[in-house]
């Protein structure tokens, strides 16, 4: 399987910061590289899929980069309801992995 | 308006069976995969696996291969996530899942709540 490591696994912030959450995969994935948001007591949302693109709906100070083995989501100008956990996930081949999340706290 | 819909929660006690459903509705359910997904309590996301459900084809990942099955009936548009024989440790939140075509997951389902106790 291919392993996914984020860090953080854990970020202090405040509303109008930015802040990066790193994903690194155990081998390459070209940009199948997936980013997701959870709530307490929610399902996870799709933010970003195959690296940097942008899921409809999703506001723009959300942003992703990468590819091969390094990612990156960025958040620019932390809004209240971003506080959350956030997952990173490969899909270039299964079983599509998980990261362990980053929790973006106040 | 794409939604998928799971059952409610169930609590269980080990060695019991259990199939939880994910009905899809407003769009082509054989078109899309559908994906499980474990959380367990107070931790990360575990992908489980994926089921065609035009075909009923699936994959699991190697964790839960022999532990769980997934099927499908696209005559009502709803997949599902069964056991034959429960643990303690199946306690968690299941969640179901549309797979893009970018292999991504767009929609979701609510959840479903499974507690295994005696």
């Amino acid at each position: 399987d291919i392993q996914m490591t984020q860090s953080p696994s854990s970020l202090s912030a405040s509303v109008g910061d930015r802040v990066t959450i790193t994903c690194r995969a155990s081998q390459t994935i070209s940009k199948y590289l997936n980013w997701y948001q959870q709530k307490p007591g929610k399902a996870p949302k799709l933010l970003i899929y195959a690296a940097s693109n942008l899921q409809s709906g999703v506001p723009s100070r959300f942003s992703g980069s990468g590819s091969g083995t390094e990612f990156t989501l960025t958040i620019s100008g932390l809004q209240p309801e971003d506080f959350a956990t956030y997952y990173c996930q490969q899909s270039y081949t299964t079983p599509y992995t998980f990261g362990r999340g980053t929790k973006l706290e106040i | 308006e794409v939604q998928l819909v799971q059952s409610g929660a169930e609590v269980k006690q080990p060695g019991e069976s259990l199939r939880i459903s994910c009905k899809g509705s407003g769009y082509s359910f054989t078109s899309y995969w559908i994906t499980w997904v474990r959380q367990m309590p107070g931790k990360g996301l575990e992908y489980m696996g994926k089921i065609d459900p035009s075909d009923s084809y699936t994959s699991y990942s190697p964790s839960f291969q022999g532990h769980v099955t997934f099927s499908a009936d696209k005559s009502i548009r709803t997949a599902y996530l069964q056991w034959s024989s429960l643990k303690a440790s199946d306690t968690a939140m299941y969640y179901c899942a549309r797979q893009a075509s970018g292999y991504d997951n767009d929609y979701w389902g609510q959840g479903t709540l499974v507690t295994v106790s005696s």
